[in-house]
């Protein structure tokens, strides 16, 4: 069983350019989450989705950040006109929700580098 | 809101010694709890849970337990290995969305 898939491992964009990132869950997962790591800092949560739902997005930026999770395919988090203050590591996690303490997994992230 | 903190790292320490890491929370209700673990470049991989007051979690020779007397979820291991080097995050599950709310982290660091 495939763990969560997350690609690019590494991007790099100029300021101004757009960051797709991309994030297929487990097999039999259907609800996602992406979280941002700074340099020498915890995760913060930006959005949690289910199939074609946005479930709560509390830690999305209000601006130039969106995801989004298709009912086909995986999820994409979306950065356009990134700035230096977007490079990061994203990470995406999903998780079954089956039971109440369900545990996330966790890809291995994306590294965004914006120049 | 709710919130994790955790002892600011890093921890060094020679291997064979013991290890605690030190996580409070503060929560509205009974979160479940965890304890995960970053090796460099890589992904968090679950370490072990807890549900519910005076559960112990414990996995790979790590344990933890739920006390919800002191809001806390410490980390320890008897005896630490060089492979031990990692970052450990500790988090807590928001009961409506299983959102994980994290720790900073602490850094570990074994020397032979």
């Amino acid at each position: 069983n495939a763990g969560v898939m997350q690609n690019p491992r590494h991007l790099v964009r100029r300021r101004g350019q757009e960051a797709r990132l991309r994030c297929s869950p487990m097999k039999g997962h259907s609800h996602v989450y992406w979280y941002r790591q700074l340099p020498e800092e915890g995760l913060k949560f930006m959005v949690y989705l289910q199939k074609e739902n946005i479930i709560d997005e509390s830690g999305m930026p209000k601006e130039r950040f969106s995801a989004e999770f298709p009912k086909e395919g995986p999820s994409i988090l979306r950065i356009q006109q990134v700035v230096r203050g977007d490079s990061a590591a994203y990470f995406c996690a999903s998780s079954p929700r089956t039971e109440k303490a369900s545990p996330l997994h966790f890809g291995n992230g994306t590294r965004l580098t914006v120049t | 809101g709710d919130s994790v903190t955790q002892m600011e790292g890093p921890v060094t320490l020679s291997e064979e010694a013991f290890l605690t890491i030190n996580c409070t929370y503060t929560a509205t209700g009974y979160p479940s709890l965890f304890w995960y673990v970053q090796y460099p470049g890589e992904g968090l991989q679950l370490l072990l849970k807890a549900t519910k007051a005076d559960d112990k979690g414990s996995n790979k020779g790590f344990e933890a337990t739920y006390r919800k007397e002191t809001t806390s979820f410490h980390l320890e291991k008897g005896s630490v290995q060089v492979s031990d080097s990692a970052v450990y995050f500790c988090a807590l599950s928001e009961a409506n969305t299983g959102k994980l709310i994290f720790g900073q982290g602490t850094t570990l660091q074994v020397k032979p």
